[in-house]
């Protein structure tokens, strides 16, 4: 079974500076998904970030970026330039690729992150 | 596309009641899955569809729970009898394909059962 662990439940950061939130996950799959989603406080689930775990170049998305560890199993999040609209609620999560049309995506705990003007 | 649309937006209902709620997927998309928040136990996968077909409900919690998804364009989590415990943020979502899909999620339902 699939896990994922975020080991930060809060972080804080002053505007426009740089913080990396943190994600390790346990899979018997070669190959998955990795996701970062932000749950600002309207609610709404939102995708920041997708990584294939068969491509080594790591994810971008404009000052969002991945630091991809396979063999650590590590998959952290690098806000840059902080805003404070990046306040809100990260999410990791992990999916297996398609198998039978069975797939889950398993979701980490959150980190809470809070941006000081 | 107006997106993955839930109602009601806030459910308040007493122990012992039936609580429905409601999804309509994107349309074109052919998954769709049910997923519980809670402080406590995160984001839980409660069940999903492929096909207005379920998949898989090893998440749904007890036989209080159950899903429907009788067309593409509409889908309904009912609780019946209703147990303060399951108060909790419930999210539809909905995606094009599987695997690294990007999942679409709705606003939620916030369900208190008082």
């Amino acid at each position: 079974a699939q896990t994922v662990t975020q080991s930060q439940p809060e972080m804080s950061v002053q505007e426009a500076e740089t913080v990396t939130l943190s994600c390790t996950y346990d899979t018997s799959e070669s190959d998955y998904y990795l996701f970062w989603y932000k749950q600002p406080p309207s609610r709404q689930m939102i995708l920041v970030i997708r990584q294939e775990a068969y491509k080594q170049q790591n994810a971008t998305e404009n000052r969002f970026s991945v630091n991809f560890q396979k063999a650590a199993k590590s998959f952290s999040l690098k806000i840059s330039d902080s805003q404070l609209g990046d306040a809100a609620m990260y999410f990791c999560a992990s999916s297996p690729p398609a198998q039978g049309g069975s797939e889950k995506l398993v979701f980490g705990k959150g980190t809470k992150l809070t941006v000081n003007p | 596309d107006a997106g993955v649309i839930q109602s009601p937006r806030h459910e308040v209902t007493e122990m012992g009641q039936e609580v429905t709620l409601r999804c309509k997927p994107i349309s074109g998309h052919d998954y769709l899955f049910w997923y519980r928040q809670t402080m406590m136990r995160g984001l839980e996968l409660l069940i999903y569809f492929n096909n207005n077909v379920p998949i898989d409900d090893s998440g749904m919690p007890e036989d209080r729970f159950s899903a429907k998804m009788p067309n593409a364009s509409f889908s309904t989590l009912k609780i019946q009898p209703s147990e303060p415990r399951d108060s909790a943020v419930y999210f539809c979502a909905s995606s094009l394909g599987q695997g690294g899909e990007k999942l679409f999620f709705g606003s939620g339902t916030q369900l208190s059962v008082l």
